[in-house]
Order: C-alpha cells, then sequence, then structure tokens
C-alpha cells in the first residue's frame, strides 16, 4: 500500500541548529515526493517537490530510492522557519500526505 | 486575493443534518481536490474532478458525501446526515495539472464541528 511516514511529531531546536525532518515512503511505482509546510493560521502551500531539485529558503530535499527516503534538510534554522511541514507522495493524480511535523525553532 | 477560496471557514451543526461546503478555485484550473483532515493527521484525499468530470472517490467517502462541479468551475461538497465522526477540516485544493506542473493549491479550510 502506498504510504508515507513522517516519525517525529515535534522537532525542537534552537536557531542556528540543523535541521532534518524525517519522511519515508512506500511505492509501488516512480514517486513524486513534495514537502508541503503550514505556517501559524495560513493555507497549506508547496515547499519544494523532489523533481525540480531546488532549494527554497534553504531547505532541500533529496530522494533516496534505496532507502525509500525523502528528508528535509536546512543547515541553519530560523526563528520563521517555526511551522508544520507535511511530506507527500502523488499516488496517480492525488497526494497521500504523512502526519506532519511540527517544527519549532527557538531564539 | 486569486487563491483557492472556500465558504463558509466555519461551521457548526447538529447530528443528523446536512451541511453544503463550497470551493472556488483558482481560475482555469483544470483540477479540484477535496481533502479532510482531522486533529493530529494530514489530510486525506476524499476526491477529484478534472473540469466537470469527478475522476476518482475515496472509499473514506460514504455515501452520505457527495461532490459537484457542475460548470467546472466552483466544486460544492455536501454531508447528510452528518455524523460527529464527520467533524474535521476539509481543504479544497486546485491544480493546473499540466505535463510541468504538479502544484496543487490549497484553500483556507472548512472546519465542521458536529455536536
Amino acid at each position: 500500500a502506498q504510504r508515507v511516514t513522517q516519525p517525529e511529531k515535534l522537532l525542537s531546536v534552537f536557531k542556528g541548529a540543523p535541521v532534518e525532518l524525517k519522511c519515508n515512503y512506500s511505492y509501488s511505482g516512480s514517486p513524486e515526493l513534495f514537502w508541503y509546510v503550514q505556517y501559524s493560521r495560513q493555507r497549506l502551500q508547496l515547499l519544494l517537490r523532489h523533481i525540480s531539485r531546488e532549494s527554497i529558503k534553504g531547505f532541500t530535499a533529496d530522494l533516496n530510492k534505496g532507502e525509500t527516503s525523502f528528508h528535509l534538510k536546512k543547515p541553519f534554522a530560523q526563528e520563521e522557519d517555526s511551522a508544520m511541514y507535511y511530506c507527500a507522495l502523488d499516488n496517480t493524480d492525488k497526494l497521500i500526505f504523512g502526519t506532519g511535523t511540527r517544527l519549532q525553532v527557538f531564539p | 486575493d486569486t487563491g483557492v477560496s472556500q465558504d463558509p471557514r466555519h461551521k457548526i451543526t447538529k447530528r443528523g443534518q446536512n451541511v453544503t461546503f463550497r470551493c472556488d478555485p483558482i481560475s482555469e484550473h483544470n483540477r479540484l481536490y477535496w481533502y479532510r483532515q482531522t486533529l493530529g493527521q494530514g489530510p486525506e484525499f476524499l476526491t477529484y474532478f478534472q473540469n466537470e468530470a469527478q475522476l476518482e472517490k475515496s472509499r473514506l467517502l460514504s455515501d452520505r458525501f457527495s461532490a459537484e462541479r457542475p460548470k467546472g468551475s466552483f466544486s460544492t461538497l455536501e454531508i447528510q446526515r452528518t455524523e460527529q465522526g464527520d467533524s474535521a477540516m476539509y481543504l479544497c485544493a486546485s491544480s493546473p495539472r499540466t505535463a510541468y506542473s504538479y502544484e496543487q493549491y490549497f484553500g483556507p479550510g472548512t472546519r465542521l464541528t458536529v455536536t
């Protein structure tokens, strides 16, 4: 079955520390993976997708098919990165989301 | 604001009542999606439309749920005979869904509380 797993509900770091939000997936085909973010009182929005291999707001994510992972990383966290982060898998035109990880960045 | 809009933003209803939600997608987006999100969970897919055609419905969508997109523009999601388990945030998203764009743009959601 297609599934996305985010093992951490909460990740707390201090400003300037590195961040890694974990995402593992289960998918029988060639996956299209995304990270969505929801800042406080804002709507869910796309942060990045693996196919574009871009860095957004300093975040990167590399698809590792061997480990079936798509972890989100940032070398130096900022307070404004505090938000809810969802990993998502495109499953034939619909998204399957993980349960999300709340990132708290303390000053 | 030219983003996806949803109405109402909040709805409180008594068990057994019918409710209807509306979603206005970004204009010219041919794909429209409905998701449901409960506390502590990520959004779960319910159904989606390509223009006015409903292409897929999740097994989560019981017979009490019906969605329409009559002219390929706005969409409505109706829940009949609401139950307390229907309490959730209902999210709408739209997408141009071209060969080069997979991004789904989400609305603010409609929070349903069934008492």
